[in-house]
């Protein structure tokens, strides 16, 4: 198994501009999450899902979306780039009923 | 609301040193889960343990022992003689409904050869 796998590893995006970050995870987990952890800081949830076609918002949605169309794909999508979103973003799953989060090797993203 | 505060921002000892780094939690919920996050320099997060609400009996692994206290809110980490792989970033979380983990500010260990 490969777990979780995140692309890409490291991106330079220009303010305004959109990307979507991706994440698959290959262990059948239904539940799915999006962290941001800025420099000297914690991880803060973004979004997260606890299966396919069901999303919601974690502590810091402003500015991302997302969608889970499969199980195994949770992409995260930033619309309109800003300095403030600059940060590392850690993709995590987990089984039901076992609660420990899995983590994705993470996306570092610049934005100037 | 759940949350986690992790006092040492950076602790440094000697190899074979044993530390100890602390973790207070903050929730109203009675059955919650706490968790320590291991995030070397490579920078990937490593699941060391999770601790159930209702489970408080503490836990040794190797090296690694865990003291769950609900009377003090605190869930603290032990590295007994430390190593310099040991070196990192560490997590302590909190999660109350299993959606919603909330970490701490993390302890950077460093342990000097």
């Amino acid at each position: 198994n490969a777990g979780v796998t995140q692309t890409p590893k490291f991106r330079i995006l220009k303010i305004g501009q959109s990307m979507t970050l991706q994440c698959t995870q290959d262990m059948n987990h239904n539940y799915m999450y999006w962290y941001r952890q800025d420099p000297g800081m914690g991880l803060k949830l973004i979004y997260y899902s606890v299966g396919a076609g069901i999303t919601d918002k974690g502590e810091v949605p402003n500015g991302y979306n997302v969608s889970r169309s499969t199980t195994e794909d949770f992409p995260l999508r930033l619309e309109l780039a800003a300095p403030s979103q600059t940060s590392v973003y850690f993709c995590a799953s987990r089984a039901a009923r076992i609660y420990e989060q899995y983590f994705g090797p993470g996306t570092r993203l610049t934005v100037t | 609301a759940q949350k986690v505060t992790q006092a040492q921002t950076e602790i440094s000892v000697v190899e074979k040193e044993d530390v100890t780094l602390d973790c207070v939690y903050e929730t109203r919920d009675t059955t919650y889960y706490l968790f320590w996050y291991k995030q070397p320099p490579s920078g990937e997060l490593v699941f060391l343990i999770r601790r159930n609400s209702f489970d408080e009996q503490n836990e040794i692994s190797g090296r690694y022992s865990w003291n769950f206290q609900k009377s003090t809110s605190s869930f603290n980490f032990t590295i007994t003689a430390s190593q310099v792989v040991d070196s990192a970033v560490y997590f302590c979380a909190l999660s109350e409904d299993n959606n919603d983990m909330r970490f701490g500010a993390g302890t950077r260990l460093t342990v000097k050869p």
